[in-house]
């Protein structure tokens, strides 16, 4: 079983470009999440999702948008993208009540 | 609103040794559960400990063990034997099941170095 994956692992984008960040899992959680973790940081939630067509903002969600089709699938949009942005992204999932987060590797993402 | 304080930013300790980092939340959640992540450099997050807060009983794992006082809102995490793997970053998080709508909330995080 692969997890939660996230791709791509590292990308740089210049000021006002747009891109998605994807996350797919295959535990079949209902609960997802977006975090962004700057350097030195906590994390912080932009957005989750308790289930397929539930989407909700977290702590830091202006500048970007989510979707939620499918159980699988979580991805993040960057719309305009600002050097604001650059930081490490995310993507976790949970089973629920007490379940913890499992967490994919992460994506770099640097804007220029 | 539902929030998770770390006042230390960073702390050292011998190998070997016992080292406490403190949390603190704020919730207005009856039923939650808080937990301690670590964060090596390989930027991997991992698991330490978990407790629901109905439970009276302070979680155990090993090396590692909390202090939860409920009244009091705060949730330590005693690291115990310190060993060098022990280095990394650990943030203490909450999580409320009912106002809160799962959303999982960190702290900032405290820098642990365990020193040979």
């Amino acid at each position: 079983n692969a997890g939660v994956t996230q791709t791509p692992k590292f990308r740089i984008l210049k000021i006002g470009q747009s891109m998605t960040l994807q996350c797919t899992q295959d535990m079949n959680h209902n609960y997802m999440y977006w975090y962004r973790q700057d350097p030195g940081m906590g994390l912080k939630l932009i957005y989750y999702s308790v289930g397929a067509g539930i989407t909700d903002k977290g702590e830091v969600p202006n500048g970007y948008n989510v979707s939620r089709s499918t159980t699988e699938d979580f991805p993040l949009r960057l719309e305009l993208a600002a050097p604001s942005q650059t930081s490490v992204y995310f993507c976790a999932n949970r089973q629920g009540d007490g379940g913890e987060l499992f967490f994919g590797e992460g994506s770099r993402l640097t804007v220029l | 609103a539902q929030t998770v304080t770390q006042s230390q930013p960073e702390m050292s300790v011998q190998e070997a040794e016992t080292v406490t980092l403190s949390c603190t939340y704020d919730t207005s959640e009856n039923n939650y559960y808080l937990f301690w992540y670590k964060q090596p450099p390989s930027r991997q997050m991992i698991l330490v400990i978990r407790q629901e807060a109905y439970k009276q009983q302070n979680a155990t794992e090993n090396r590692f063990s909390v202090n939860f006082q409920k009244a009091a809102k705060s949730f330590s995490l005693k690291i115990s034997d310190s060993q060098l793997g022990d280095t990394a970053m650990y943030f203490c998080a909450s999580v409320g099941l009912k106002t809160s709508y799962d959303k999982v909330i960190f702290g900032p995080g405290t820098s642990l170095s365990v020193i040979p």
